[in-house]
């Protein structure tokens, strides 16, 4: 297993760019995440999904929207970038938990960096 | 879902235990206490997690209150690659959930 997968590592781009930031997953997690941490801070919940076609809002939508077609796939798209959303990004997906063979912790990609100028 | 307190940084010697609290008095009696750390910028790595009994695993401990409003993570004899930010989250086993982190901890072990 891959686990979580996200690209690109690294992006810059320009104010009032837009991008899509994609995550997959391939062990068949109902829910996925996505949060930012900015330099020095904890995680933000942006956005999670509870199972395909099913996404709510964490703490800092603002700026940012998702979709969920499929089990594997939670892409986060940025439309017109800002300076105040450089940070680093963070997917991350997990299942139900309470059973002896599933503790339910978060699976994590190794994070997008992303830059706004 | 219930908010954790958690004190902003925290030395300890190589080779001490390392005791790391958690507040979480407004925690339901379906949410479960997990702790992450995050090395560097990596992502989160699971520790360990508890209902309301102790737990121990190859990588901590976790002491849960009889009230469970606070708990405690125990690295039995901290190493110098435990330096991370370290996180306590509460959480409810099923259905649709939100994961909120807070700012965690931030353990320094020294030589």
């Amino acid at each position: 297993n891959a686990g979580v997968t996200q690209t690109p590592k690294f992006r810059i781009l320009k104010i009032g760019q837009s991008m899509t930031l994609q995550c997959t997953q391939d062990m068949n997690h109902n829910y996925m995440y996505w949060y930012r941490q900015d330099p020095g801070m904890g995680l933000k919940l942006i956005y999670y999904s509870v199972g395909a076609g099913i996404t709510d809002k964490g703490e800092v939508p603002n700026g940012y929207n998702v979709s969920r077609s499929t089990t594997e796939d939670f892409p986060l798209r940025l439309e017109l970038a800002a300076p105040s959303q450089t940070s680093v990004y963070f997917c991350a997906s997990t299942d139900q938990q309470g059973t002896n063979t599933n503790t339910g912790e978060l699976f994590f990609g190794e994070g997008s960096r992303l830059t706004v100028l | 879902d219930a908010k954790t307190t958690q004190p902003t940084s925290m030395d300890c010697a190589e080779g001490r235990a390392a005791n790391l609290p958690c507040n979480h008095s407004t925690i339901s009696g379906n949410e479960y206490v997990y702790w992450y750390r995050q090395i560097h910028s990596q992502g989160p790595q699971y520790i360990i997690h508890g209902l309301k009994n102790n737990e121990t695993n190859e990588m901590a401990s976790l002491i849960i209150t009889e009230d469970r409003k606070s708990s405690t993570l125990i690295l039995p004899h901290a190493t110098l690659r435990d330096t991370a930010v370290y996180y306590c989250i509460v959480r409810v086993a099923t259905g649709g959930f939100k994961t909120i982190f807070g700012a965690g901890t931030r353990l320094f072990v020294k030589a």
